[in-house]
């Protein structure tokens, strides 16, 4: 069992739709939790970062964390072609910089 | 401009042909990894550094090399490279834990060996 599993989608939606993308762990000793984004041809960026279970919001974006099932959750309101992109969370175990990545959700967004 | 530099950004070769990826961070950070990128796969880490001479394998290390001579550079070396390690690869930087985890990727180098 890979230690982060993510599906890899492809996920297209409309312009204005509410895209959910998910992420589950297998180890609960794990303790930080991020989305990256990554266009096309660039390298990931750091969209969100959260510590603890609950949500956490950041313009139309809202990461979500329930430890108990070991399940993050990105979510996109509004959704913008300028959104298009390829998503990653990322699993920090804490106490050192390793982070452990999902294989990432290509999302196309169209007008 | 707070960023991470790779060159090569596209690099064809053929097998057993010694290359080096060089990847440099003006953020003075103390910790840098190299990432490689699969379809299916997501990010590997290959090496990490959490300081000059302090080097380290990550998930992924046959077949590659390191060295942090400098802070800010922190090359990927292939000895002597083959079919299997064709991809996309990254450097990263950040800080030290506690401080933040955030890292930093730079734009990537596509790698073809034939």
């Amino acid at each position: 069992q890979k230690e982060v599993e993510q599906d890899p989608g492809p996920l297209s939606v409309p312009e204005g739709a509410i895209v959910s993308l998910n992420c589950t762990y297998s180890n609960s000793a794990f303790q930080y939790f991020m989305w990256y984004r990554q266009y096309s041809r660039k390298g990931p960026e750091l969209l969100m970062y959260t510590y603890s279970s609950g949500n956490k919001e950041d313009g139309r974006f809202t990461a979500q964390v329930d430890k108990s099932s070991k399940y993050i959750s990105l979510f996109i309101r509004d959704s913008q072609p300028s959104d298009s992109a390829t998503y990653l969370c990322a699993i920090a175990p804490g106490g050192y910089n390793k982070l452990i990545f999902g294989a990432g959700t290509r999302l196309a967004v169209h007008p | 401009e707070a960023q991470v530099t790779q060159n090569p950004r596209y690099l064809i070769t053929v097998t057993g042909k010694k290359l080096t990826v060089t990847c440099s961070q003006n953020m003075n950070h103390e910790y840098m990894s190299w990432y490689r990128q699969d379809p299916g796969l997501g990010l590997r880490q290959i090496y990490y550094s959490m300081n000059v001479e302090v080097t380290d394998k990550g998930d992924v290390p046959e077949g590659y090399k390191v060295s942090r001579k400098e802070k800010r550079n922190f090359p990927l070396i292939l000895e002597s490279p083959s079919p299997n390690q064709t991809s996309l690869y990254f450097c990263a930087s950040s800080s030290l834990p506690g401080e933040s985890y955030e890292q930093y990727f730079g734009p990537g180098t596509r790698l073809t060996v034939t």
